[in-house]
């Protein structure tokens, strides 16, 4: 699976867009982009993948550029609660699109959403 | 509702005891599971594959002496951490499988040696 870099923290203000980069520069053509999110003392929570287009789901936007060399997840109104550490990892999946090998975690982005 | 069930949540044990762990698969059919270890600050590290009617795959470094893994059934993984001692203090979570291609996590289990 292809590394991820993301930044260590970001920080945004509540009702305003979240927007979360990953950079995944050696993305093969069949590995999605997953991101999932973990807040404190919980298992992570899948939020959305995508493998090329543009995905929107009621948790958030995922944006692929055309090269899939980096994406952005969007989080369209942050709250208080969205407040956690954001993985990005690709992962790679067959054409049937079905998958269940294992994530690879960076260290993700702490996202701090504040009043 | 939940995919993935783990228990117990949260477990206080004594050095030298056994605690197993349950990571059950509510809504489908899991050939594999996956088991992570998180410590403080940390990201998640996977321990070990769970294979349903084989042996567990264990990460380099990973003891499979201490870190017994039972994937008995298509919906239940379970992880017995033996003898454990203080430094197995951890967050302890189990990935399944799903449909659509997405794979969920359990709720996790905080282990706490005394």
């Amino acid at each position: 699976d292809a590394k991820t870099t993301q930044p260590p923290s970001m920080d945004c203000a509540e009702g305003r867009a979240a927007n979360l980069p990953c950079n995944h520069s050696t993305i093969s053509g069949n590995e999605y982009v997953y991101w999932y999110r973990q807040i404190h003392s919980q298992g992570p929570q899948y939020i959305i993948h995508g493998l090329k287009n543009n995905e929107t789901n009621e948790m958030a936007s995922l944006i692929i550029t055309e090269d899939r060399k980096s994406s952005t997840l969007i989080l369209p109104h942050a709250t208080l609660r969205d407040t956690a550490v954001y993985y990005c990892i690709a992962k790679l999946s067959n054409a049937g699109g079905t998958s269940y090998g294992k994530l690879t975690f960076g260290q993700g982005t702490i996202l701090t959403v504040h009043p | 509702g939940a995919v993935v069930s783990q228990h117990p949540s949260w477990v206080i044990c004594k050095s030298g005891t056994s605690v197993k762990i349950e990571c059950r698969s509510l809504d489908f059919q899991a050939t594999t599971m996956f088991w992570y270890r998180q410590f403080p600050k940390q990201s998640l590290m996977l321990m070990a594959t769970s294979n349903e009617g084989s042996k567990a795959t264990y990460e380099q470094g990973v003891e499979k002496d201490k870190f017994l893994i039972n994937h008995a059934s298509l919906t239940l993984s379970t992880l017995t951490v033996t003898s454990a001692h203080p430094e197995d203090s951890s967050f302890y979570i189990c990935l399944v499988g799903g449909v659509g291609n997405i794979q969920y996590f359990g709720a996790g289990t905080r282990l706490s040696v005394l």
